[in-house]
């Protein structure tokens, strides 16, 4: 199972961390995290992949680590633009597994 | 400039079959894996279905073992997911995606009922 917080609050311009855990135990490189935002009726873009290769399109003010056992996405300067749900995505032995996705309010 | 295009769907009866194509340009398909996720209304992203840049190598979740078989074709810069026996339960929005942040399909629905 991929957990991560079901929904979070950042203010405008605030700083905010997004987890990604496994039940099978430390997530490593090996598990290849990807992150996802999805805004409501289109289609999901990926943020990062393999841990914290940044696509061509994703802002600076995002950035994606590996953080005590676990996957981790930090938005820095938050815009009211980076309101979406975000997954976070794991490999099992070439098996994928989403997380259940974190809703994030900036408010 | 990436692009997966994204046909098939529709509206199917429990116990009929679909089959979905991607078709991707922009980039050197042969090297990537390529993905299946769906994401039934209101609900998160499953994902569905891998398969290995040269086809040998496929991984399916639980629910779409023996059901469901993803292929591509190397010289078409296409993949696709055939989906036999359709359950309700496999109505969702399926998207097709590149791996290392390549890109996403459009999605297309699947709505089986009868």
């Amino acid at each position: 199972v991929v957990t991560q917080e079901p929904s979070l609050t950042v203010s405008p311009g605030g700083t905010v961390t997004l987890t990604c855990g496994s039940s099978a135990g430390a997530i490593t490189s090996g598990h290849y995290p990807y992150w996802f935002q999805q805004k409501p009726g289109q289609a999901p873009t990926t943020l990062f992949y393999d841990v914290n290769y940044r696509h061509s399109l994703t802002p600076a003010r995002f950035s994606a680590s590996l953080l005590g056992g676990q996957a981790a996405l930090t938005l820095s300067g938050a815009r009211p633009e980076d309101e979406a749900t975000y997954y976070c995505s794991l490999a099992y032995s070439g098996v994928g597994v989403f997380g259940g996705g974190t809703i994030l309010t900036v408010l | 400039e990436v692009h997966l295009v994204q046909s098939g769907g529709g509206l199917v009866q429990p116990g009929e079959s679909v089959r979905l194509s991607c078709e991707t340009s922009g980039f050197t398909f042969s090297h990537y894996w390529m993905n299946w996720i769906r994401q039934a209304p209101g609900k998160g992203l499953e994902w569905v279905a891998s398969i290995s840049p040269d086809g040998s190598e496929t991984h399916y979740v639980d629910s779409a073992k023996g059901r469901f078989t993803i292929s591509r074709d190397n010289a078409r810069s296409s993949f696709y997911l055939q989906m036999n026996s359709l359950r309700r339960e496999d109505t969702a929005i399926y998207y097709c995606m590149a791996v290392a942040g390549l890109g996403w399909g459009q999605g297309t629905l699947v709505t089986v009922s009868s």
